[in-house]
């Protein structure tokens, strides 16, 4: 199994930032049905950020469930984040993940960074 | 709450035992789940659910649980051990997920 993070590593405040997860070496809809995003603040500890089930179901971390969508593309054997109106709060380095029971992590891609500045 | 509270840094000589706790409201209901860092690398699953230890992860990694604390025990601890540890449980909603704080263990 592999997890490959994509997406801008720059977004100005107030604007989205958009990731994308490709899964490979399974599909996303067969092995687990849940997947999800964590991010790690510079020098700073982890944040569960959501899941989704391979048909849409979506769960959210309260603090952040006003501006976090996500999103799943079976035929693409992938899965997006979104996060809205961003701060440089938000600047961390950003894992997908296949997620066991709806939250737990059970293996994490390499990750990205994204940096938040104008 | 759903905080789950770790202390920030632990040291152990090399071969001797160490063990890193976790405190929070919802470990009296969920288990821990633990997680590895080192630097520049993702985080690794070292310890789940009761009593499981992923495969290619030594039996010198386990874990337990009383009322609201959970501990992951290293015996043994080998120069490779060290690292960032987390634990992670599901909020008391059981629909999101929450990290632990953090604890740096240094290898002596």
């Amino acid at each position: 199994l592999h997890l490959q993070e994509s997406g801008p590593g720059l977004v100005k405040p107030s604007e989205t930032l958009s990731l994308t997860c490709s899964v490979s070496g399974d599909s996303i809809s067969r092995s687990s049905p849940y997947w999800g995003w964590i991010r790690q603040s510079p020098g700073k500890g982890l944040e569960w950020i959501g899941s989704i089930f391979y048909r849409g179901d979506t769960f959210y971390s309260p603090s952040l469930k006003s501006r976090v969508s996500m999103s799943v593309d079976t035929s693409r054997n992938q899965f997006s984040l979104n996060l809205t109106s961003v701060t440089a709060a938000d600047t961390a380095l950003y894992y997908c993940a296949r997620l066991k029971d709806k939250v737990l992590v059970l293996f994490w891609g390499q990750g990205t960074m994204v940096t938040v500045s104008s | 709450s759903s905080e789950l509270t770790q202390d920030p840094a632990v040291s152990v000589a090399l071969g001797q035992t160490v063990r890193i706790t976790c405190r929070g409201d919802s470990l009296k209901t969920y288990y821990a789940t633990w997680y590895q860092q080192k630097p520049r690398q993702p985080p690794l699953l070292v310890f789940y659910d009761k009593n499981t230890r992923p495969s290619g992860i030594p039996d010198r990694f386990s874990g337990s649980s009383s009322g609201n604390t959970a501990s992951l025990t290293i015996t043994g601890a080998q120069a490779e051990d060290e690292a960032d540890y987390y634990c992670f449980s599901r909020e008391m909603s059981g629909d999101h997920g929450v990290f632990g704080t953090g604890t740096k263990v240094t290898v002596l």
